[in-house]
């Protein structure tokens, strides 16, 4: 069975400086990885997603991921965070032995300080 | 286009009561999914449909039902609530449930709250 890590539940971090928020999985299987994000009071919104080929995933808002099959992680970094990064942060994986329903992570809270 | 519609979007009902959660999908999207999330953790998979089907159903109980309608659109329903069915309540919508990668797509939520 497939399962997913946060490993933080919660990532302060100052405005314009970088962050990476972490994610570990476990499956048997080849997996397709996720991360999305929610902001207060609404519902869920793809970040970037890995299928296959190049490990660097490039996603929307300046954030990028890279697929590690040895780690089995899909680590989540942004450069510089802005205050309106703001958010919940979920990672999930899918695969065909989960029939392709998205297995979620607990999520990371990440707090922008001013 | 317009995205993942759901309604209603907040709602209060009171233990054993029973509650209606309705979807519209993106246009052209055969795919429907159900998720619920409780405060402060993941989202957990309810049910997803496929072209009318059931293709796949998570672990709840049999209180959970739901149904696909033949425009695609979904409705979730849940007899006899409990006070831990309290939750956000998300509909995903997809062209094919995921199989190929295709990115799944999520209304904002219907918020029910069982007092």
């Amino acid at each position: 069975a497939q399962s997913v890590t946060q490993l933080d539940s919660q990532v302060p971090v100052f405005e314009e400086a970088p962050v990476e928020l972490r994610c570990n999985y476990s499956s048997s299987v080849s997996v397709y990885l996720f991360w999305y994000v929610q902001y207060p009071n609404q519902g869920l919104q793809l970040l970037l997603k890995y299928l296959s080929g190049s490990t660097l995933v490039k996603g929307i808002n300046g954030f990028e991921a890279e697929f590690n099959k040895s780690q089995t992680s899909f680590h989540l970094r942004k450069p510089s965070v802005h205050i309106s990064d703001t958010a919940e942060y979920f990672c999930a994986v899918s695969g065909w032995d989960s029939n392709y329903q998205l297995i979620w992570g607990a999520g990371t809270k990440l707090i922008i300080k001013p | 286009d317009a995205g993942v519609t759901q309604s209603p979007t907040h709602l209060i009902k009171t233990r054993g009561q029973h509650v209606t959660l309705r979807c519209s999908p993106i246009s052209g999207h055969k795919s429907v999914s159900w998720y619920q999330q409780v405060l402060g953790q993941g989202p957990q998979f309810i049910f997803q449909y496929y072209e009318k089907e059931e293709r796949g159903r998570g672990n709840f109980p049999d209180r959970f039902s739901a149904r696909q309608f033949p425009n695609y659109s979904s409705e979730l329903n849940v007899n006899a609530l409990l006070l831990g069915d309290s939750a956000l309540y998300l509909c995903a919508s997809s062209l094919d449930g995921g199989a190929g990668g295709n990115t799944i797509y999520f209304g904002e939520g219907s918020w029910l709250t069982v007092v």
